[in-house]
C-alpha cells in the first residue's frame, strides 16, 4: 500500500514555457502533500506543503507565483513551473502525507530539464 | 532552527559486515523517526519508521532510538551491494513536517 505516482517522470521544455507535473497518491486518502526539488549531489529541499482544498503554504525564498501549486483532490495535487528557465532543471519529487498519520510515502520523481 | 545532522560520508563497507548509520537531531519534541534510502537518480523510499525507545528490527535492518541523547541510528546487517545508496534520516512529529538531514552515503564494496 501507499502509492504515489507522479506524472511525467522526466520533461524536456524551451524556456519560457509552462510545465505541469502532477502527484497522485494511488491507494490512500493525502490530505497532506509536499513537494521537493532535489539538485544534484543535493539534499532534499522543500519547496510547499499543500493541505487539500487550501493553499498552499511555500517555505521561504520559494516564488509561489512562479511554482503554482494546486491540491484540488484528497489524491491529486498538481505542481505548475511557469515561465521555466533553464536554472529550474532540477529533480522534483513529491510525497504524500494521510490524515492522522506522519509517515511521507515518496512519488517517483519528475526530472525538468529546461533549454 | 530545528536541525537533524548525519554522520558525514562517504561510508564504505565490506559485504557481509555491518553498517551503522547515525543521526542526532536538535528539537527535543520530536516524536516520530524515519530512515529513507534513496538510490542515485531516483526518489527516497521508506526503510523503516520508529517511535519508542529502543529497537525495531525489520529483517536485516535495526534502527534504534534514543530519545534523551536524541539519537537514532540504523544498523544493516550482512550488508549487500544493493544495499549502496544514500540514507536519510527524517525527523517530524504528528501534523509537522519533516525535517530530513543531509544523508550518508553508504558503499558495499564486494
Amino acid at each position: 500500500g501507499a502509492v504515489v505516482s507522479q506524472h511525467p517522470s522526466w520533461v524536456i521544455c524551451k524556456s519560457g514555457t509552462s510545465v505541469k507535473i502532477e502527484c497522485r497518491s494511488l491507494d490512500f486518502q493525502a490530505t497532506t502533500m509536499f513537494w521537493y526539488r532535489q539538485f544534484p549531489k543535493q539534499s532534499l529541499m522543500l519547496m510547499a506543503t499543500s493541505n487539500e482544498g487550501s493553499k498552499a503554504t511555500y517555505e521561504q525564498g520559494v516564488e509561489k507565483d512562479k511554482f503554482l501549486i494546486n491540491h484540488a483532490s484528497l489524491t491529486l495535487s498538481t505542481l505548475t513551473v511557469t515561465s521555466a528557465h533553464p536554472e529550474d532543471s532540477s529533480f522534483y519529487i513529491c510525497s504524500a502525507r494521510a490524515l492522522f498519520e506522519d509517515t511521507q510515502y515518496f512519488g517517483p520523481g519528475t526530472r525538468l530539464t529546461v533549454l | 532552527q530545528k536541525e537533524v545532522e548525519q554522520n558525514s560520508g562517504p561510508l564504505s563497507v565490506p559485504e557481509g559486515a555491518i553498517a551503522s548509520l547515525n543521526c542526532t537531531y536538535s528539537d527535543r519534541g520530536s516524536q516520530s523517526f524515519f530512515w529513507y534510502r534513496q538510490y542515485s537518480g531516483k526518489s527516497p523510499e521508506l526503510i523503516m519508521s520508529i517511535y519508542s525507545n529502543g529497537d525495531k528490527e525489520d529483517g536485516r535492518f535495526t534502527a534504534q532510538l534514543n530519545k534523551a541523547s536524541q539519537y537514532v541510528s540504523l544498523l544493516i546487517r550482512d550488508s549487500q551491494p544493493s544495499d549502496s545508496a544514500t540514507y536519510l534520516c527524517a525527523v517530524g512529529g504528528y501534523g509537522q513536517n519533516f525535517v530530513f538531514g543531509p544523508g550518508t552515503r553508504l558503499s558495499v564494496l564486494p
